[in-house]
């Protein structure tokens, strides 16, 4: 059973264009994140959502918008790709505003 | 400088050797302590998590906080080819939920 799932594992995409990450857990857990891990391997949180209300938005240009359906999902849809914005995406949870959080597996980004 | 420094690595030793992983950071506001395990084209899975200073140990891990060197360590007995993964380290001031990571530390245990 995941605990954490995203999808697409892979997402290959040229500039300019939107794409979606969609996240879901089936932990229970009434907070979600997404994270944005770049090739140096810094893990640089993005967004935080507490039964689907946004409680930490990281500087993170508005072409990044997260939304969360219900307290078990969170996604992330991004406008106009750039070649920055090439990374890995990584989705957790927690329960309530913990230090404990759970990962999900990743969506490697790469954008031509 | 970051507020968070790892060494990269790579860290190799034998199988069954006893590993050192250390973090230093700059910021005394920091209380909350964290070590996760990244596999290779995994999410990061947390290990261990320790508040303030002193020790925490669970099997073979070991998490020791030392505030007024502002360092930390994750010592890993009898390490195994297994615990081969980058080791992140992450940190939180109190009251906030936004984490500082380190770099993370890739280690490989040779057989």
């Amino acid at each position: 059973d995941t605990a954490v799932s995203q999808t697409p594992k892979y997402l290959v995409t040229q500039m300019g264009n939107d794409k979606s990450i969609k996240c879901e857990q089936n932990l229970g857990h009434d907070t979600m994140y997404w994270y944005k891990q770049d090739s140096k391997k810094f893990l640089k949180i993005m967004f935080s959502y507490n039964n689907k209300e946004l409680i930490i938005n990281e500087t993170v240009p508005n072409r990044f918008s997260p939304k969360s359906p219900d307290k078990a999902h969170l996604n992330l849809h991004i406008n106009s790709l750039e070649l920055g914005d090439s990374a890995v995406y990584f989705c957790a949870s927690s329960p309530g505003r913990s230090y404990e959080q759970y990962f999900g597996p990743g969506t490697r980004l790469t954008v031509t | 400088q970051k507020e968070v420094e790892q060494d990269p690595g790579p860290l190799s030793v034998p199988e069954g050797a006893i590993v050192s992983l250390n973090c230093t950071y700059s910021n005394s506001a920091f209380q909350y302590f964290m070590w996760y395990r990244q596999y290779s084209r995994k999410g990061p899975e947390l290990l261990m998590y320790t508040y303030s200073s002193g020790n925490k140990e669970d099997g073979r891990f070991t998490a020791q906080v030392d505030k007024s060197s502002k360092y930390i360590s994750l010592f890993i007995r009898d390490s195994q080819p297994s615990d081969s993964a980058t080791y992140l380290c992450a940190m939180w001031k109190g009251g906030s939920y936004i984490p500082t990571f380190g770099r993370g530390t890739s280690l490989i245990v040779h057989p």
